[in-house]
């Protein structure tokens, strides 16, 4: 499977404030999916960024609170803008491989706390 | 619409019990995907497997096994003499093929204790 990384692995900021996510992944990949984990709780996909296009971003989610860019075949990036303390989550990035894109997997994470 | 209903929030075992998660979903496609993945304490999301649709047979990996009835809609995850090294929140996951993303349940997090 691929190597995905993801820079900062955790972090803690102040609101208000923005931080930038990235990922890496060792081989070209078409789809890369960011996923948000609040607290004790599931992950819910904040968009998909195809490469050469805009990300589609889920309901609840907006490009201007998670702008995401994807330059490349092999890496993202999230920003999240002007954070609050409810920003405070796990963000996994995570690509797909096999022949229809049948099986996901994920970035270590991200761990943000904002205070 | 998709959804994965894992009923269980909290499961606690003793080492070396076996310990089933369940794991129900919906879906109005013929053709989809199920999932399980492993949450450790560290954070990262661990793929375990992958099951198709059209493929019913069970499977077995060391001490983990996998129940996959279409008939009622589940796909349950049993680990053998458990370890405590199984402690984590475990996902049951969903997708339609063709780069869709995946509909996780909430999750079902097993403690092993010693």
């Amino acid at each position: 499977s691929a190597v995905i990384s993801q820079k900062p692995s955790r972090d803690i900021c102040q609101r208000g404030t923005s931080l930038t996510i990235q990922c890496q992944v060792d081989s070209q990949v078409t789809m890369m999916f960011w996923y948000r984990q609040q607290p004790g709780q599931s992950l819910t996909l904040i968009a998909t960024a195809n490469q050469g296009s805009e990300a589609t971003y889920e309901s609840g989610f907006v490009i201007d609170k998670f702008p995401i860019s994807r330059p490349n075949l092999t890496f993202s990036t999230l920003t999240v803008s002007n954070m609050s303390p409810e920003d405070s989550s796990i963000y996994l990035c995570s690509v797909e491989e096999g022949r229809l894109g049948e099986t996901q997997y994920f970035g270590p994470g991200t761990r943000l706390l904002v205070l | 619409a998709q959804k994965v209903t894992q009923a269980q929030t909290e499961i606690s075992v003793v080492e070396k019990e076996d310990v089933t998660l369940d794991c129900v979903y919906e879906t109005r496609d013929t053709t989809y995907y199920l999932f399980w993945y492993k949450q450790p304490p560290s954070g990262e999301l661990v793929f375990l497997i992958r099951r198709n649709s059209f493929d019913e047979q069970n499977e077995i990996s060391g001490r983990y096994s996998w129940n996959f009835q279409k008939s009622t809609s589940s796909f349950n995850f049993t680990i053998t003499a458990s370890q405590v090294v199984d402690s984590a929140v475990y996902f049951c996951a969903l997708s339609e093929p063709g780069s869709t993303p995946l509909v996780f349940g909430k999750g079902t997090r097993l403690s092993v204790i010693a």
